[in-house]
């Protein structure tokens, strides 16, 4: 069966610092994957998708970027965090484009 | 760009109760995913919803698409202290990926 892992659970970090969020599915070949983010009161944000390897379409210009280094993999960085930052983000994963997507635990990111 | 909007944005029943939750879109939706979230967690996938009039069913939470395809509405039965959590809806945007309403806060009292 498949199962999307994402790491670290919990992060605090102070502004200006670099953030790296990693992703990763397991028991699926090519899948589609997404970086959401989730603050208060806002609902689901996209942030970006990939359809491979390589791929990354950015939904809302940020602090943030994306990369996907493998079939399997997917990263959330930045170079300096700002205090916006903060928030719950949600990796996801889909077979088909705009099909149901399944989502991992969450981090939960903290910016001082 | 799509907009979803659930309601009611929170909900207090008593353990046992019936609850419904809706979700509506300004344009018609090809693709209504239910999703049920508990604080700090990932999302849960629960139903696809695709055709108009189409409902599904799985254990006490019942899922329906109206025929114009731009309401659907979440109903659970019965409901207990499991069911508590957040609700989201989403629908397909632009063939890509999913567009997600705010959420119902749902909290089953005993």
């Amino acid at each position: 069966s498949q199962t999307i892992h994402q790491w670290p659970a919990t992060l605090v970090q102070p502004v200006g610092s670099p953030l790296s969020l990693e992703c990763t599915v397991e028991g699926t070949s090519n899948p589609n994957l997404y970086w959401y983010r989730q603050a208060a009161g806002r609902g689901l944000q996209l942030l970006f998708y990939s359809v491979g390897i390589g791929q990354i379409s950015s939904e809302v210009p940020q602090n943030l970027s994306a990369s996907r280094p493998q079939d399997r993999q997917f990263i959330l960085s930045s170079k300096k965090l700002l205090l916006s930052d903060s928030g719950f983000y949600l990796c996801a994963w889909s077979v088909l484009l705009g099909s149901e997507q399944y989502f991992g635990p969450g981090t939960r990111l903290t910016v001082t | 760009s799509q907009e979803l909007e659930q309601s009611p944005q929170s909900l207090i029943v008593q353990e046992g109760k019936n609850l419904t939750i809706n979700c509506t879109s300004s344009k018609t939706l090809y693709g209504l995913y239910w999703y049920k979230q508990k604080y700090g967690e990932g999302l849960i996938f629960l139903m696809m919803l695709q055709k108009g009039g189409e409902e599904k069913s799985h254990e006490k939470i019942t899922a329906k698409l109206d025929e114009k395809k731009q309401q659907s509405s979440l109903h659970i039965t019965a409901s207990q202290p499991s069911h508590a959590g957040i609700y989201l809806c989403g629908a397909d945007i632009d063939g890509y990926a999913l567009n997600f309403g705010k959420g119902t806060s749902l909290l089953v009292t005993p």
